[in-house]
């Protein structure tokens, strides 16, 4: 079964505005992290940001900001201001328990940004 | 600059033969892994290692080999029993730590492996 889903396989947002995308995971694990990650075209995958299963504020680093829904299971990234080097595809991943470097990847948005 | 080096960026598999994909790191980072990332597909992991001489199976590790005899550098090879070996592979590499932190890996840029 599909632990992480993002349903939305692409989407434009016009610079300077925010975005949202979704992400919904599933786990009966108690203790667990959600991840964010950016690869442009170039390939390689950047780390974004992380939240805790226990941590009880939002995530936020900079621009990013995690809108974390434990009861919902959901972890939307919002990107805030967008600029023409945020367009790449952006993955969400999950780890389960102490699942040491085990991260589960959902298959990705990609985010164009337009002048 | 400290980084991940993958090389090559473009390889190209006949039927039947084994193929080396070389990663090599100068981060100091102990922990080291190898992703596999088909079209339309998050990543998937092949196979990792926390210390040298030492690496555990990931969830496709059928049909791949890995060694790491140094910190620096964990290659992967993609054998003949890979029957479906195109693919984009991604290494990675990050710190041994707390949860949370561990997690926070640095990628190289990826080899596109192809069969002919």
């Amino acid at each position: 079964a599909q632990k992480i889903t993002q349903t939305q396989p692409g989407m434009f947002v016009q610079e300077k505005e925010a975005v949202t995308l979704d992400c919904t995971y599933d786990t009966s694990d108690p203790s667990y992290g959600l991840f964010w990650y950016k690869q442009p075209s170039s390939g390689e995958m950047i780390f974004l940001i992380y939240q805790g299963s226990y941590d009880q504020q939002n995530a936020t680093e900079g621009r990013y900001s995690l809108n974390f829904q434990k009861a919902r299971k959901s972890a939307n990234l919002v990107i805030s201001a967008s600029q023409l080097g945020d367009s790449a595809m952006y993955f969400c991943a999950m780890r389960e328990g102490d699942s040491w470097g085990k991260l589960q990847f959902g298959a990705g948005t990609q985010v164009v940004v337009t002048p | 600059d400290g980084g991940i080096t993958q090389s090559p960026k473009y390889l190209f598999r006949k039927e039947g033969q084994n193929v080396t994909l070389s990663c090599e790191q100068n981060l100091n980072h102990d922990a080291m892994y190898w992703y596999r990332q088909d079209p339309g597909q998050g990543l998937r992991l092949i196979y990792y290692s926390q210390i040298v001489n030492d690496f555990q199976k990931g969830d496709i590790a059928e049909g791949y080999s890995v060694s790491r005899e140094k910190k620096e550098s964990f290659p992967l090879t993609v054998t003949s029993a890979q029957k479906n070996p195109t693919a984009f592979y991604l290494c990675a590499s990050s710190i041994i730590s707390a949860v949370g932190v561990r997690e926070k890996l640095f990628f190289g840029s990826g080899t596109q492996l192809s069969v002919l």
